[in-house]
């Protein structure tokens, strides 16, 4: 009963190209999406987010991409960069329900950037 | 210049004796977390304070208590710890508790139960 899934474990890419890392949730009440980095023996830390009222979010070298109809949000990564290779997680709130909740996760992707 | 600091990193204990780790923030913020994260999985949450309001999720087992003596300390205490409670234990925090503020993870704690 996963509510964010993360179905590629593993995902191997050629520095300079494009990384694209995927994401499927089941949750409708899902209204804020995240991206966390987490590189070996550290904490995961914040990458970029997307409101579910915006279909792309553009930062620098990472672009976020949300279809909410197919309940399905990308990170692309342009160009891929050595420093990038980490595990990647996906992570969903709702917004609307209101006071602090938590971040459902999914169980991440290990990024590894080939030179 | 850490910002949230967890003791220990490694903690080893025996079959059904309490363990309790430990959770520090430097950056005053309102809520903490404690998120459990068993091996390839995902990171699940177990419970989180708003201040001193406790916050426990449904499914989070009874054998798993939180202290929150003062805005900078979290615990988790494992009452009884079984051998499926070996995992990685992180603690997080956020400003105000909206999904748009950041959460900051400590490195974890990764609990080894003999």
């Amino acid at each position: 009963d996963q509510q964010v899934k993360q179905n590629s474990p593993s995902l191997s890419v050629q520095e300079g190209r494009i990384s694209i890392l995927n994401c499927d949730y089941t949750n409708s009440m899902f209204d804020y999406f995240l991206w966390y980095k987490k590189y070996p023996a550290e904490g995961p830390t914040f990458l970029t987010s997307i409101s579910s009222i915006k279909d792309k979010n553009e930062d620098g070298r990472f672009t976020v991409f949300l279809n909410k109809s197919a309940k399905h949000l990308s990170l692309h990564i342009v160009p891929s960069q050595p420093g990038d290779s980490a595990v990647y997680f996906c992570a969903a709130s709702a917004q609307s329900g209101g006071g602090a909740d938590g971040l459902t996760f999914g169980k991440g992707t290990h990024l590894i950037i080939q030179p | 210049d850490a910002m949230v600091i967890q003791n220990p990193r490694y903690q080893v204990t025996q079959f059904g004796k309490p363990v309790t780790l430990s959770c520090s923030q430097t950056l005053n913020h309102n809520v903490m977390y404690w998120y459990q994260q068993k091996s390839s999985q995902a990171p699940k949450l177990l419970f989180h304070y708003y201040d001193k309001d406790f916050n426990n999720e449904a499914d989070t087992p009874d054998n798993f208590q939180s202290r929150r003596p003062n805005t900078s300390f979290c615990f988790l205490d494992i009452r009884s710890p079984g051998l499926g409670d070996a995992a990685m234990y992180l603690c997080a925090t956020s400003r105000s508790g909206l999904a748009t503020d950041t959460q900051y993870f400590g490195p974890g704690t990764r609990l080894t139960v003999l």
